[in-house]
Formats: structure tokens, sequence, C-alpha cells
């Protein structure tokens, strides 16, 4: 059973750089997507974007131009890096596997709140 | 993107009704639909995948229908530890977008 594990700090001051990263345990993170989704205090889940083993990555446009994720296939982990950050993105940020390209997150980290404040 | 519309946004029944929710795509979508369940403080747990396979280990009383732009979860007869909120997400373009979600409340 895969489990994974989202890590980072959970304080980023405006205009910086949101940085997490999730660790992948009970399965290797070759051959899957890997996925992250963030939650505001309150409302509902937006997709953010997904990496392949390989690489490869896909973004929500409506983040893309600040939003890079990236993976680590000898650590087993994948990262999230969110610049010029505002209050907007405090947010609980969620990690995930995904089945497939065009697929589900049928695994899911506990989630971590990150705070945008000064 | 494919813009996703899930009603009702609220919902309050009673232990062993049976309740529907529904998720309407901007477009045809296929079959390329999850439903997922969240409780508070907790990450969502997938139920239904492909619009109507169920996830392993989810109870038979969870059920998906639908395909092209109108999908349904029903949940034939609810039990305490249902009350939660539901969110559909279609995998179908990028971004994968989720619906707004349906808060299921104790009546």
């Amino acid at each position: 059973q895969v489990q994974l594990q989202e890590s980072g700090p959970g304080l980023v001051e405006p205009s910086e750089t949101l940085s997490l990263t999730c660790n992948v345990s009970g399965g290797s993170i070759s051959s899957y997507y890997w996925s992250w989704i963030r939650q505001p205090p309150g409302e509902g889940l937006e997709w953010i974007g997904s990496v392949y083993y390989s690489g490869s990555t896909n973004y929500n446009p409506s983040l893309k131009s600040r939003v890079t994720i990236s993976v680590d296939t000898s650590k087993n982990q994948f990262s999230l890096n969110l610049n010029s950050v505002t209050t907007a993105d405090t947010a609980v940020y969620y990690c995930s596997r995904t089945n497939g390209e065009y697929s589900y997150a049928d695994s899911w980290g506990p989630g971590t709140l990150v705070t945008v404040s000064s | 993107a494919i813009r996703i519309t899930q009603s009702p946004s609220s919902l309050s029944a009673s232990t062993g009704d049976r309740v529907t929710i529904t998720c309407r795509a901007s477009q045809g979508i296929s079959s390329y639909l999850a439903w997922y369940q969240q409780k508070p403080g907790k990450a969502p747990n997938l139920l239904i995948y492909d619009a109507s396979t169920l996830q392993s280990g989810v109870p038979s009383r969870f059920s998906g229908s639908g395909s092209g732009t109108d999908f349904a979860l029903t949940i034939s007869c609810l039990q305490s530890e249902d009350f939660a909120t539901y969110y559909c997400q279609q995998y179908y373009g990028y971004p994968h977008t989720f619906g707004q979600g349906t808060e299921l409340e104790i009546k």
C-alpha cells in the first residue's frame, strides 16, 4: 500500500516561493503520475498540476506562470514550487498518485497547511 | 477548461435515506469522472472512478452513473459515517477540474 507524506514550511511570506516535497513510500514512484491539489480553508479542491516519473508535466493554466513540479526518482519523491505567493495561496496542499495521465487520484497524502502571511 | 457544476451544494438527510448528488460537465467527458468523499481535516478518499466503477473497499451502497455530460452519485441507504463532503472530478482534459462540493448533513 503506497503512502504519501507532504513536508515543507507551514508559513511563507508574501512574494516568496512556496516549496513542498511529497515523499512516496511503500511503492516505486516509477510508472505513475503524481499530482498536487490544494484546498483553501473552507473551500473546494483545486488541481495544481502533475508530473510523470520521466519528468514530463501538466499544469493548471491559472497557476502555470508560477508553478514548477519536479520528480526525483532516486529519492522516491516529487516537489512543488509556487513562486510570488499571495494570501490567496493559503491552503492545505495535498500530494496524490494518479493512475495515468488521464486518470483519478487513488492515493493521497494527509495534506499540509501552508499559510501565506508576513 | 472544462467546468463542472455540482449540485446541490448542501443536502440534509437522515440515516437510511437514499440520496443523489449530480455533476454536469460543460462538454462531453465520456466516462472520465471520479467521486471522492472528504471528512473534516482529512484528505479526500476515492469512492468511484470511470463514472461507475467502485473503488476497492468502498461499500456497495455507493454507486455512480452517467456518461457524456451528466453524472450522479447515489448512496442507497445512508449510514452515520457517510455524512461528509463529496466532490466529483473530471480527468478527460487538463486541468483536471473538480465540482464545487456537496456537504451532506444529518437532518
